[in-house]
């Protein structure tokens, strides 16, 4: 089945200690892209990815990190979380930068 | 940078047709897709358009003109399991993609 799988589906954690949330797709798509999504902000694009080893910055890459070694996958990483990280966070993938998204289930994210 | 519009919330009956609008500012534009997210799930894809006019995909349709910044996501025929939230996105041509916030549409009986 063609899809978006992300992990962990919920995470918890405390100030500070790092964390990645996964991302594979199993569409063979180019173009890979995290958001997060707020009550009342929308989803906002944080990174994305045009191709391997090609990242860029979204609105609001602050406090993350993207890595693109293989097509795919491409895990978020949150080196040193903080409160105002905790979101839903989606992952999405499509065939290339023209061509509509398939999103992940989500990962519910709580910094305490 | 990119800056899109739409209302927060409309209600509408079972049966009956709505137009979502979306306006936008964008430099570089490179497409606009319309998304359908029911609460606690993920977004789901529903139209695109980059050229103006009209496409038409069953009971959804959804129009763009590029000089007006302005494009509509119509529901016809509508039922209750359309409540949802319906999301408007443009995407530039450095790949990048801005979503509005989105419009929360509740169908009643």
């Amino acid at each position: 089945e063609a899809q978006v799988t992300q992990n962990p589906r919920y995470l918890i954690t405390v100030t500070g200690k790092k964390l990645t949330v996964t991302c594979s797709q199993n569409m063979n798509h180019e173009y890979m892209s995290w958001y997060r999504q707020d009550p009342g902000l929308g989803l906002r694009q944080i990174y994305y990815s045009m191709n391997v080893e090609v990242t860029d910055k979204g609105d609001v890459p602050e406090g993350y990190k993207v890595s693109r070694k293989e097509k795919r996958n491409f895990p978020l990483i949150l080196e040193s979380p903080s409160p105002n990280q905790t979101s839903l966070y989606f992952c999405a993938s499509s065939l290339d930068s023209n061509s509509p998204l398939h999103f992940g289930n989500g990962t519910r994210l709580t910094v305490t | 940078g990119q800056n899109i519009d739409q209302p927060t919330e409309m209600t509408a009956t079972e049966g009956a047709i709505v137009q979502i609008n979306c306006t936008y500012q964008t430099s570089g534009f490179n497409g606009l897709f319309w998304y359908q997210q029911h609460a606690g799930e993920a977004p789901t894809f529903l139209s695109y358009n980059v050229l103006d006019g009209l496409e038409e995909k069953g009971r959804f349709s959804s129009f763009l003109s590029r000089s007006k910044g302005y494009s509509y996501l119509l529901l016809k025929e509508l039922q209750m399991k359309d409540s949802a939230s319906y999301l408007c996105a443009v995407k530039n041509n450095a790949g990048k993609s801005t979503f509005g916030d989105g419009t929360t549409l509740t169908v009643k009986p």
